[in-house]
């Protein structure tokens, strides 16, 4: 059981928009930035999002992310085959002291 | 390049000993902080331990507490993580990732990861 909330999966069809949530608490995504990584079949995890709506040099204007309150949430807009993928956020946990992820989102390009 | 190495991954027994190793390249290695995380067999990623540019300042999930050391070899550019009284639940593939200069900073790069089989 993670202690962020993702949903296990979504879809969409190439072209749309697919948004994908992130649940937490006061003691982590409340208190904290979020960070989102994807990871591809059979790959080592990359950087997507960093605080929150940043996104490292290289990565699409497609891809946004947003924080509220205790909850985050990325949106990959223009959906292509290539955005195949496991979605994780992740942050840091004041109470845990440490790194917690969410459970991951597969991302399925119908 | 900035790129992260890892090795040391293999097969083990239940109660057995292990070090892995991520060499980085490609930056100033004692500005970053340095991660370990893991990914079971078809799971998620799970955060292991993590550790400063200068090696004073570690933590640790609690699954390991006790049993897995993290540690720095600034000379070499390595992180190392110790893993002892290793478990079956161990078994995964072990990434190394790199921070920021601040504890609090996204994992930016990633190693390609190591597998660690914990199995008699």
């Amino acid at each position: 059981q993670s202690v962020l909330t993702q949903p296990p999966s979504a879809s969409g069809t190439p072209g749309q928009r697919v948004t994908i949530s992130c649940s937490g608490s006061s003691s982590n995504i409340g208190s904290n930035t979020v960070n989102w990584y994807h990871q591809l079949p059979g790959t080592a995890p990359e950087l997507l999002i960093y605080s929150n709506n940043q996104r490292p040099s290289g990565v699409p204007d497609r891809f946004s992310g947003s924080k509220s309150g205790t909850s985050a949430s990325l949106a990959i807009s223009g959906l292509q085959s290539e955005d195949e993928a496991d979605y994780y956020c992740a942050t840091w946990d004041d109470s845990l002291k440490g790194w917690v992820f969410g459970g991951g989102t597969k991302v399925t390009v119908l | 390049e900035v790129q992260l190495v890892e090795s040391g991954g293999g097969l083990v027994q239940p109660g057995g000993s292990l070090r892995l190793s991520c060499t980085a390249s490609g930056f100033t290695f004692k500005n970053h902080w340095m991660h370990w995380v893991r990914q079971a067999p078809g799971k998620g990623l799970v955060w292991v331990s993590s550790i400063n540019g200068d090696g004073s300042s570690t933590s640790y999930a609690d699954f390991v507490k006790g049993r897995f050391t993290i540690s720095t070899d600034n000379a070499k550019n390595t992180v190392y993580l110790q893993m002892n009284s290793l478990r079956v639940e161990d078994t995964a593939v072990y990434y190394c990732a790199r921070g920021g200069y601040y504890r609090f900073d996204a994992f930016d790069i990633w190693g390609q990861g190591t597998m660690v089989t914990v199995s008699s």
